[in-house]
């Protein structure tokens, strides 16, 4: 089955960009979406095909997708941007949903 | 506006089976799918699989396969997940995501609900 790997951990400090990689075998050759979720809630899509932000997502977060990694850019990080970030694609192959390992973002 | 209220917590001995709701309001229900995720405690995200509210399609993971069900009840605008067979590694938070299929984000999601399998 397809295997989407992220860091565990990235610390960033305030007002300095975090950037979060999603790696997968040719995961340029899919839609990569994100998802942002703070402790005891649901998550919240963030970016959804690579790059695309929902209303109400402030421009601070963006996505990219090429060759083997997808990344998560978030600039001018603020302390609530505290919280784990999933990416996930789409297997067409297969259509079932797959997530990546999660990604704790922790702001010093 | 646009949600999914999911039923309340629930605790099972292992063995048994759980059935968690998922109730959709503010949309077509018909036009879109709903995905289902589970959590376990401090753990990532897993996806289960997915029904269509249009005509019941459903997908599942396969470490799942055969001990769980997926339907839709579209005069209430409900979906349902059962669960049967729980163990503990079962217990997680249980989430429903509206996810209208071929690739599309899961742009909706519901509260949770805590499942808890416990002798």
């Amino acid at each position: 089955s397809y295997v989407l790997t992220q860091p565990p951990s990235v610390s960033v400090a305030p007002g300095k960009t975090a950037r979060i990689t999603c790696g997968g075998n040719n995961i340029g050759s899919k839609s990569v979406h994100w998802y942002q979720q703070k402790p005891g809630q649901a998550p919240v899509l963030v970016i959804y095909y690579d790059s695309d932000r929902p209303s109400g997502i402030p421009e601070r977060f963006s996505g990219s997708n090429s060759g083997n990694t997808a990344t998560l850019t978030i600039s001018r990080v603020e302390a609530g941007d505290e919280a784990d970030y999933y990416c996930q694609v789409w297997d067409s192959s297969s259509e079932i949903r797959v997530f990546g390992t999660g990604t704790k973002v922790t702001v010093l | 506006q646009v949600q999914l209220v999911q039923s309340g917590a629930e605790v099972k001995k292992p063995g048994a089976s759980v059935k968690v709701s998922c109730k959709a309001s503010g949309y077509t229900f018909t036009s879109y799918g709903i995905s289902w995720v589970r959590q376990a405690p401090g753990q990532g995200l897993e996806w289960m699989g997915w029904i269509s509210a249009y005509n019941g399609n459903t997908n599942y993971a396969q470490k799942l396969q055969g001990r769980v069900t997926m339907t839709t009840d579209t005069s209430t605008s409900t979906a349902y997940m059962e669960l049967r067979s729980l163990r503990s590694d079962d217990t997680a938070v249980y989430y429903c995501a509206r996810d209208r299929n071929y690739g599309d984000a899961f742009d909706i999601w519901g509260q949770g609900t805590m499942v808890t399998v416990s002798s």
